[in-house]
């Protein structure tokens, strides 16, 4: 069955980095896109970017060009998402969500577990 | 970016009863090469993770009661439970995927009285 499991929590300082890593099975990880999406406490979900696992092709939302990267690691079937310059309105819980890569897609239809990101001095 | 909205934000509903959820988006969600409407809902239950519902406006995914449906077109869509159920509590999210950056709406969250 198809699973994305995220990687646990994390509690980062003003100016950090962090890394949220989503390894993928129970399907062929190249034949499809990874998402990420971003919900702060009592907000709603927030899309930050995507990466074709197939080509490695990205695309950012604005909001965050510039701070966050999305790869890859196919051989391990592991999507990554790095956001730098973190502050405390980037505590959040970070969703991996998997995509089929045409434009008739049937939604985001596999999640992760979530990782909660927290960022406090 | 295309702006989602939502309403109601939020929607008490009597066991049994019908519910009905609209988003308007600030654009048509028309993709012309596909003919689809490139609208999702999704449901986030209590402390889990969204689960997906109905994808391109009006198809049910896989293992989604029936008792969902999805409806709408260009910017004016629509979700109803024909029969609410205790399990259908959470927050209910409309997220257009046409143009990226791909936005959700505010959340209606159900409740059951």
């Amino acid at each position: 069955q198809v699973q994305l499991v995220q990687s646990g929590g994390e509690v980062k300082k003003p100016g950090a980095s962090v890394k949220v890593s989503c390894k993928a099975s129970g399907y062929t990880f190249t034949n499809y896109a990874i998402h990420w999406v971003r919900q702060a406490p009592g907000q709603r979900l927030e899309w930050m970017g995507w990466i074709n696992a197939g080509n490695g092709d990205t695309k950012y939302s604005e909001k965050f060009q510039g701070r966050v990267t999305i790869t890859t690691d196919t051989s391990a079937s592991t999507a990554y998402m790095d956001l730098s310059s973190l502050t405390s309105e980037d505590t959040a819980v970070f969703y991996c969500t998997r995509h089929c890569t045409s434009p008739s897609c049937p939604g985001f239809d596999y999640w992760g577990q979530g990782t909660l990101v927290t960022v406090s001095s | 970016d295309i702006v989602m909205t939502q309403s109601p934000l939020s929607l008490p509903v009597t066991p049994g009863e019908p519910a009905s959820i609209s988003c308007r988006s600030s654009q048509s969600l028309l993709r012309s090469s596909t003919g689809y409407y490139n609208l999702d809902w999704y449901l986030q239950k209590p402390g889990q993770s969204p689960q997906l519902l109905i994808y391109l406006a009006s198809n049910r995914a896989s293992g989604v009661p029936d008792r969902f449906s999805g409806s709408g077109s260009g910017t004016d869509f629509t979700l109803k439970i024909s029969r609410v159920e205790a399990e259908d509590v959470g927050v209910y999210y409309c997220m257009q995927a046409l143009h990226p950056p791909y936005t959700f709406g505010q959340g209606t969250k159900l409740e059951i009285k």
